[in-house]
Formats: structure tokens, sequence, C-alpha cells
């Protein structure tokens, strides 16, 4: 009965790769997002995404690139890994309509080598 | 551009005392407020959201004030525990629909058996 859930969990993979991380949620929300959080447990958001459209981009180089297959999914793909992506990639959910809070998937450790 | 920050950065206290966690931001035009708890190696949980024209919620040991003029909030926590260690999250949302949250640096939050 997991509500959002990413895979992997652990991601380790050499600079220069191309990796993608997956985000599915079945709480019927519209809308999902993509954070960051840093070594310095900085939380910072990436992406939303409001029934497949993109809404919120908040200047995150264009080697990632959110894709949203349907409503329920919102993966991650990163082209030309660099060491600075390393972090742990949180996504989010919540519904559109009314006053409901995010929430939140478990992560995805991403060490880039 | 709204920043969120959170004093202490970590706090440890002896089990059984009241504390109370700071947040302040820079930007008094919110739409809400949430405080979450992130616990090590895992996703967040959303332990109190406020809308913007509330003053306090409220749900068992934890209370959390808004005071959108001055751009501060507090979370306490009655009687601590053990299992309240953790690191806590306040974060602003800014716009209603496809709500942005900007997250605080964090407080972690040690209670000493």
């Amino acid at each position: 009965d997991t509500a959002v859930s990413q895979t992997p969990k652990y991601l380790v993979t050499q600079m220069g790769n191309d990796k993608s991380i997956k985000c599915e949620q079945n709480l019927g929300h519209d809308t999902m997002y993509w954070y960051k959080q840093d070594s310095k447990k900085f939380l910072k958001i990436m992406f939303s995404y409001n029934n497949k459209e993109l809404i919120i981009n908040e200047t995150v180089p264009n080697r990632f690139s959110p894709k949203s297959p349907d409503k329920a999914h919102l993966n991650l793909h990163i082209n030309s890994l660099e060491l600075g992506d390393s972090a742990v990639y949180f996504c989010a959910s919540r519904p559109t309509s009314g006053r409901d809070t995010q929430y939140f998937g478990p992560g995805t450790r991403l060490t880039v080598l | 551009k709204q920043e969120v920050t959170q004093i202490p950065a970590a706090l440890s206290v002896p089990e059984g005392e009241n504390l109370v966690l700071n947040c302040s931001f820079t930007d008094s035009a919110i739409y809400n407020l949430q405080w979450f708890r992130q616990d090590p190696g895992k996703g967040l949980t959303s332990l109190l959201l406020i809308q913007s024209s509330q003053r306090e919620q409220t749900s068992g040991r934890l209370n959390a004030s808004l005071d959108k003029s001055s751009g501060r909030s507090t979370l306490y926590i009655a009687a601590s525990q053990p299992g309240d260690s953790a690191t806590y999250l306040c974060a602003v949302g800014l716009s209603f629909g496809n709500e942005k949250l900007t997250f605080g640096t964090g407080t972690r939050l040690t209670i000493i058996p």
C-alpha cells in the first residue's frame, strides 16, 4: 500500500553515464514533484508536473529531463552525469485541488564516481 | 526570492523536556507553512500544515504556530521522547494549486534518554 515509491533506492554510477530514476504514486494525485537534497541536507525543488504537463522548472540543467507518461508516474532521466549530481532525489505528489500536503517518496541516493 | 532559515541547526535535550524549534522566512506572502520530519535514510513525513489564514495547528504533543507578519513559525514539542529524534524541516508554500515548497535548512534534534 505504498503511497509514493521510487526505484532504485540506491544508484552508483560513473561520471558521464546516463541514468533514470522512476517514481510512481497510487494516491490519485494530479501534481508530482522532484526535489534534490544535497550533501548539506538542503532540499530544493527541481520540477513540478500537473496532469503530465511541466509547471515548475527551477533552472535545472537540461541534462535533467523529467518524463511523465501518465498522471501516476514522473520519471527523472539524467544525461552525462557529473560528480555534483551526487545527492538524494525525492519524488513527491499532492492533489491540485484542496489544501493537502505533499507526500514524499523514500528517496533515491545517487552517487557519481 | 524566498529564503527559509531554521535555528538552531542542531539541538540535544534530555527526554521529557519541552522544546521549541524556530523557522523564519523572508517573504510573508506565503500560502501555507508546513513542518516535516525526516529520519535518517528516509523520506519526509508531514507533521503539521498551517494555512496562511491560520495562527496555529496542533497534533498530539506537537503544536505549530505561524506569524506571517513577522515571518516566523515555531514548532513546540511537549514531553519529548527518544523517538522524536530526527531532522525537522520547515517549508513555506508559495502558491495555491501548483504549490511550490521552499524548505528551510533543518534542525537535527536528538533526545537523550
